[in-house]
């Protein structure tokens, strides 16, 4: 168990509405990752933090937001939700940025359904 | 082309079998990552690995940097062996993990 919990864990949500995913980490690990999960597709990057208030895009990130206020907490906000952004949702962790080694450790997923 | 090729893509085996998923990649590498995601659940690290083997248990991972090949090995596979299995690689240059689209594994009873 690498202490990081997703919330929600499944959400539905109609075309046009905000929604924000969390990630929590007890681990107090530097680098934290957003990734959606899509059938046909490896996961794939959406933004990734390096530390409090210090973040990058990955390389589907258009739609999407992240902040990170404090070590523990990396959110992910849809500003308006389409129908093309639903997906699994994995939060990961690791202690290595990825210039380096990096092992990652994911979070459940948060599955989210746009009508 | 996906830059990682996962074979199979389902695999279907009797319990007791020995398994075979092989990763293949087309980039430059110093590491490459093996993962396992079961139904419904989150993703598990099993291995990390940037040359020769790994092994946990009945798993076994291997590596041939030459060959851009990996494989991961089940011996005396099990029903609660039933996973999608993922590899990923950190390339050399440039700063991302690449997933493959990652193997269904079922093992009958």
């Amino acid at each position: 168990d690498a202490g990081i919990t997703q919330s929600p864990r499944h959400k539905v949500t109609e075309t046009g509405t905000p929604v924000t995913l969390r990630c929590h980490q007890t681990e107090n690990h530097r680098y934290m990752y957003w990734y959606r999960q899509d059938p046909g597709h490896g996961l794939r990057l959406i933004h990734y933090s390096y530390g409090v208030k210090d973040t990058d895009k990955g390389e589907v990130s258009d739609g999407y937001s992240v902040s990170r206020s404090k070590t523990e907490d990396f959110l992910l906000t849809l500003e308006s939700a389409t129908s093309s952004q639903t997906s699994v949702y994995f939060c990961a962790i690791s202690e290595i940025g990825l210039a380096g080694y990096n092992e990652q450790f994911f979070g459940p997923g948060t599955r989210l359904t746009v009508l | 082309k996906n830059e990682v090729e996962q074979s199979p893509q389902n695999l279907t085996a009797q319990e007791g079998e020995f398994i075979t998923i092989n990763c293949s990649y087309s980039v430059g590498i110093s590491a490459l990552h093996w993962l396992q995601q079961h139904p419904g659940g989150g993703i598990v690290s099993l291995f990390m690995l940037s040359s020769g083997k790994k092994k946990h248990g009945r798993l076994i991972a291997t590596i041939n940097i030459q060959e851009k090949h990996s494989s991961l090995h089940i011996t005396a596979s099990h029903p609660r062996d039933s996973a999608v299995y993922i590899c990923a690689v950190k390339e050399t240059s440039g700063s991302r993990l690449t997933f493959g689209e990652g193997t269904q594994l079922t093992v009958n009873p």
